[in-house]
């Protein structure tokens, strides 16, 4: 267990909907980042925050859009969902911002769209 | 473009044997690589990580390798156990000064009894 905890497990959706994913990060890290992983993309970085601010950006699309509140909890919100955007959505966080931080990974979100 | 490559999809080795994956990265930049395990189900598990000023980490039964000449990264498991199986995937932090990491494409460890 990493301590990071991801809610809900899985998610079965309709195309044009938008979901919520949730992510606690492991207690003291201040940093969190979400990566999507397919089948044919392989683990990709989406974004990440660090105390509540957008740090980086990776490939992501417009349709998504995330924040960390106070608590650093974070949420991934996806829109306009596609059939495309079936994954598996992971969230890592990490003690501080640094390129060099090791980060702990949750158990998943599988978003399937139907 | 960037890019984290895995030589070999699929390493079938017997329990007992030491198993070695490979990778090949391609930014000269990174400074920082990762291996992680990933089970059935699960999320990526850290297992070691290396800084670009070392060549070589040790941990519990493994054993991380760093090349930068060549750009290469290798992860040796020693006296592979069934509990091993899983996907391995390295990962490097690019040229960003940010904790984006570039993963690569993963190689199946399948260890038989």
């Amino acid at each position: 267990d990493s301590g990071v905890t991801q809610t809900p497990k899985h998610l079965i959706t309709a195309t044009g909907q938008r979901v919520t994913l949730r992510c606690s990060p492991r207690s003291g890290d201040l940093s969190v980042y979400w990566y999507q992983q397919s089948l044919d993309q392989g683990l990709q970085f989406l974004i990440q925050y660090y105390n509540g601010e957008e740090r980086a950006k990776g490939n992501i699309l417009e349709r998504f859009s995330a924040q960390q509140f106070p608590d650093l909890h974070s949420e991934l919100n996806l829109s306009s969902l596609e059939l495309g955007d079936s994954a598996l959505y992971f969230c890592a966080s990490s003690g501080q911002a640094a390129s060099t931080d090791t980060q702990y990974f949750g158990p998943g979100t599988r978003l399937t769209v139907l | 473009g960037e890019s984290v490559g895995l030589h070999l999809p699929t390493l079938s080795v017997q329990e007992g044997d030491n198993s070695i994956i490979n990778c090949a990265y391609s930014n000269s930049a990174s400074d920082y690589f990762i291996w992680y395990k990933q089970e059935s189900g699960k999320g990526p598990q850290f297992i070691i990580d290396i800084r670009s000023n070392m060549d070589k980490r040790q941990g519990q039964r493994v054993t991380v390798l760093l090349n930068k000449t060549v750009k290469h990264l290798s992860l040796q498991i020693a006296a592979t156990q069934p509990g091993d199986s899983a996907v391995y995937f390295c990962a490097e932090n690019g040229s960003s000064n940010t904790g984006k990491l570039i993963f690569g494409q993963g190689t199946t460890l399948q260890v038989k009894p």
